[in-house]
């Protein structure tokens, strides 16, 4: 157990909804990281934020959006919905920029329909 | 860009010895990180090379080539709950580029 948290656990939408997932990074830790993870592929890297500033993104769209909170704990949200949006989203926090070693959660497995 | 390769996947009997390799091409050097992750759970870090050379922890250790640009994960002594996903990945200021994955399947 790593001491990061996510929720919900599961998630079902439809194409064109919007959806809110949220990270409690581990005590300690300023940075949270959010990936998406297809089946059967590595996590793909969507952006970071480090002490409430994005500070990195990945190649995802504008509709791809975050915040992190001054307690560190972190959103992210979705808007229109796709299928292929369907995947598991993990967050990790680390303490500075995380090169090296992150913290993973358990996971948000989003299913669009 | 940044690209990493190893194998789909491995088989290995408990007890066994087995070596996981990765390649990778960046257009700079951040270190190589190894995570597992067993089924639909959470990646766990493992080990994270930033130098040459090998880096034990228990059963596992880790060995980096920087001129190659070539790692590996080294597990001894398998044990059937070693069984999954195991990644390589480098971290420029912090984004994981993680590899396809190697799926070990530990028999018994």
């Amino acid at each position: 157990e790593t001491g990061v948290t996510q929720s919900p656990t599961h998630l079902i939408k439809t194409r064109g909804q919007q959806v809110t997932l949220r990270c409690s990074s581990q005590s300690g830790h300023n940075t949270v990281s959010w990936y998406q993870q297809a089946l059967g592929q590595g996590p793909q890297f969507i952006f970071q934020y480090y002490r409430e500033e994005e500070n990195g993104r990945g190649n995802f769209p504008p509709r791809f959006s975050g915040l992190q909170f001054p307690n560190y704990s972190s959103e992210l949200n979705v808007n229109a919905l796709e299928l292929d949006d369907s995947a598991l989203y993990l967050c990790a926090s680390s303490r500075g920029t995380g090169e090296g070693e992150q913290y993973f959660g358990p996971g948000t497995r989003l299913t669009v329909t | 860009g940044q690209s990493l390769e190893q194998p789909s996947e491995v088989t290995a009997v408990e007890g066994a010895i087995v070596q996981i390799n990765c390649t990778y091409q960046t257009s700079g050097f951040y270190g190589l990180s190894w995570y597992q992750q067993h089924d639909g759970g959470a990646p766990t870090f493992l080990s994270y090379n930033a130098l040459d050379g090998l880096e034990e922890t228990g059963r596992f250790s880790s060995f980096l080539s920087r001129s190659d640009s070539y790692g590996y994960l080294l597990l001894q002594e398998l044990q059937m709950k070693d069984s999954a996903s195991y990644f390589c990945a480098v971290s420029p200021g912090g984004k994981l580029i993680f590899g396809q994955g190697t799926e070990l399947s530990v028999k018994p």
